[in-house]
């Protein structure tokens, strides 16, 4: 059972220029979830996605970032009109059942965006 | 979203146990706590998780205070491929908020 899949695992960016980061679950879980790690800094959340629709976005920032979750294929974290303090390590996660504080969560190996 | 305080780094000897404490306070009933951790460049790794009663897995043990305010991650041997940022996590719903963790440092 393949584990969760990223990518591209390093992107690298100019300022403007649109980031588009993908992410397959592990085969049966429809949960994800998308954290970035600044540099130096921890891990925050950004969002959590369930096939199709949003569940809480409460740690996107308001403009130039988008999550989608569709019906079929990965998973997307796009970032439109990057500027350099979006370079960061960006991780998708997924979990199996219904996103319950007992639900273990499964880490890709990230993808890490810098931006010129 | 309850807090927790770790130490910010911690080193133990190959081969020896490991006890990485973790104080939550203002837990409430719900939460659960969960530890995770991340190996350098990679990202973060389940490790266990409990409600109220200590817990056992391959990887460690979790032993939780009888009034919930603090717990213990044990590392029953610690390795070399042990070290990383450990983060204790109080759960209550579908996110993970991470703290700076605890840097472990294994010395051969």
């Amino acid at each position: 059972n393949a584990g969760v899949m990223q990518n591209p695992r390093h992107l690298v960016r100019r300022r403007g220029q649109e980031a588009r980061l993908r992410c397959s679950p592990m085969k049966g879980h429809s949960h994800v979830y998308w954290y970035r790690q600044l540099p130096e800094e921890g891990l925050k959340f950004m969002v959590y996605l369930q096939k199709e629709n949003i569940i809480d976005e409460s740690g996107m920032p308001k403009e130039r970032f988008s999550a989608e979750f569709p019906k079929e294929g990965p998973s997307i974290l796009r970032i439109q009109q990057v500027v350099r303090g979006d370079s960061a390590a960006y991780f998708c996660a997924s979990s199996p059942q219904w996103g319950a504080s007992t639900d273990t969560q499964y880490f890709g190996p990230g993808t890490r965006l810098t931006v010129l | 979203d309850a807090k927790t305080t770790q130490p910010n780094s911690m080193e133990s000897n190959e081969e020896e146990p490991v006890h990485l404490p973790c104080n939550h306070s203002t837990i409430s009933g719900t939460d659960y706590i969960h530890w995770y951790r991340q190996l350098p460049s990679q990202g973060p790794e389940y490790v266990i998780h409990g409600l109220t009663s200590n817990v056992n897995n391959r990887m460690a043990s979790l032993a939780i205070a009888e009034d919930r305010k603090s717990s213990t991650l044990i590392l029953h041997r610690a390795t070399l491929r042990d070290a990383a940022v450990y983060y204790c996590i109080l759960m209550n719903g579908n996110k993970l908020v991470f703290g700076a963790g605890t840097i472990l440092r294994v010395k051969s």
